[in-house]
C-alpha cells in the first residue's frame, strides 16, 4: 500500500549495539524486495535485496529476513555505527512481465548514539 | 563510472512557471524512473521510461506533468504551470535492461522543487 504522511517512527540505538528494522509489505505477489537507506539531503542509496523464493540473505553486516506468512520483512544491521544514522525504506516490486515500479514503505529513522 | 546524475541539485519557481528535471542514467543503463517525495515520506512512482517509449505513467498527474527519455540526452521531467502542491525532492532512478540485477534501481541525489 502506499504510505502515509505520518512523522516517521525512530529507533534509537547504541554504537555498537545490533538494530532491527520492520518492515510489513502489501503485495503477496512482488517478486523482489528491496532496503535502502536515505541520508539527509541525497537520494535512497541500495542496501540488499531478497527475492520472494528466499527467506533470509546476508551482506555485509546486514543481515534481511522474510516473513511471506504474515508479509514481513525486516533488517537487521550488526555493530550498528554512527554512519549508519539515517532513514530506511523498504521497497517491494510487483511482477508484471518486467520490473516497472517500486513501492515504498513509510520509513523509519535510525538514530545512532555514541 | 558515475552514478545517476540530476540536475539541477535545487529549483526555485514561481506559481505559474515552467520546471523541468533533467536525468542522466548510470552507464549502460536504458531503464529510467521518476519518483516524488514529500518531507517524512517515502518515495512514490511517477513513471517508467525506457529509451524514446513511455512504458508505465500510471502515477504521474495527467495534467501539466510530463516526461521524456529521448534517444540521445537526458530524460526530461517537465512539469507545467507549477503550483505551491509541486514543492517536493523528485528523485531519479535508472537500471539495466537485463540480467541478473536488472530489478534493481539505482538513485540520484534529486532535485528539490520549492514553488513560490
Amino acid at each position: 500500500g502506499e504510505s502515509v504522511g505520518l512523522h516517521l517512527p525512530t529507533l534509537s540505538v547504541q554504537e555498537g549495539d545490533n538494530s532491527i528494522i520492520n518492515c510489513a509489505y502489501s503485495n503477496s505477489a512482488s517478486d523482489y524486495f528491496i532496503w535502502y537507506k536515505q541520508e539527509s539531503g541525497k537520494g535512497p542509496q541500495f542496501i540488499i535485496d531478497i527475492r520472494s523464493n528466499m527467506d533470509k540473505r546476508q551482506g555485509q553486516r546486514v543481515t534481511v529476513l522474510l516473513n511471506k506468512t504474515v508479509k514481513h520483512l525486516s533488517l537487521q544491521i550488526a555493530a550498528t555505527q554512527p554512519g549508519d544514522s539515517a532513514v530506511y525504506f523498504c521497497a517491494e516490486i510487483p511482477f508484471s512481465g518486467g520490473y516497472n515500479k517500486l513501492i515504498f514503505g513509510a520509513g523509519t529513522r535510525l538514530a545512532v548514539h555514541p | 563510472n558515475a552514478g545517476v546524475m540530476q540536475n539541477p541539485r535545487h529549483l526555485v519557481r514561481r506559481r505559474g512557471q515552467e520546471a523541468r528535471l533533467r536525468c542522466s542514467p548510470m552507464k549502460g543503463h536504458s531503464h529510467v524512473y521518476w519518483y516524488r517525495q514529500l518531507p517524512e515520506e517515502g518515495l512514490k512512482f511517477m513513471v517508467y521510461l525506457q529509451k524514446e517509449n513511455i512504458i508505465d505513467e500510471s502515477g504521474m498527474p495527467k495534467e501539466r506533468f510530463s516526461a521524456e527519455f529521448p534517444k540521445e540526452g537526458p530524460s526530461i521531467l517537465r512539469i507545467q504551470q507549477v503550483v505551491r502542491g509541486d514543492s517536493a525532492a523528485y528523485f531519479c532512478a535508472s537500471s539495466p535492461s537485463l540480467g541478473s540485477g536488472s530489478h534493481r534501481q539505482y538513485f540520484g541525489a534529486g532535485t528539490r522543487l520549492s514553488v513560490l
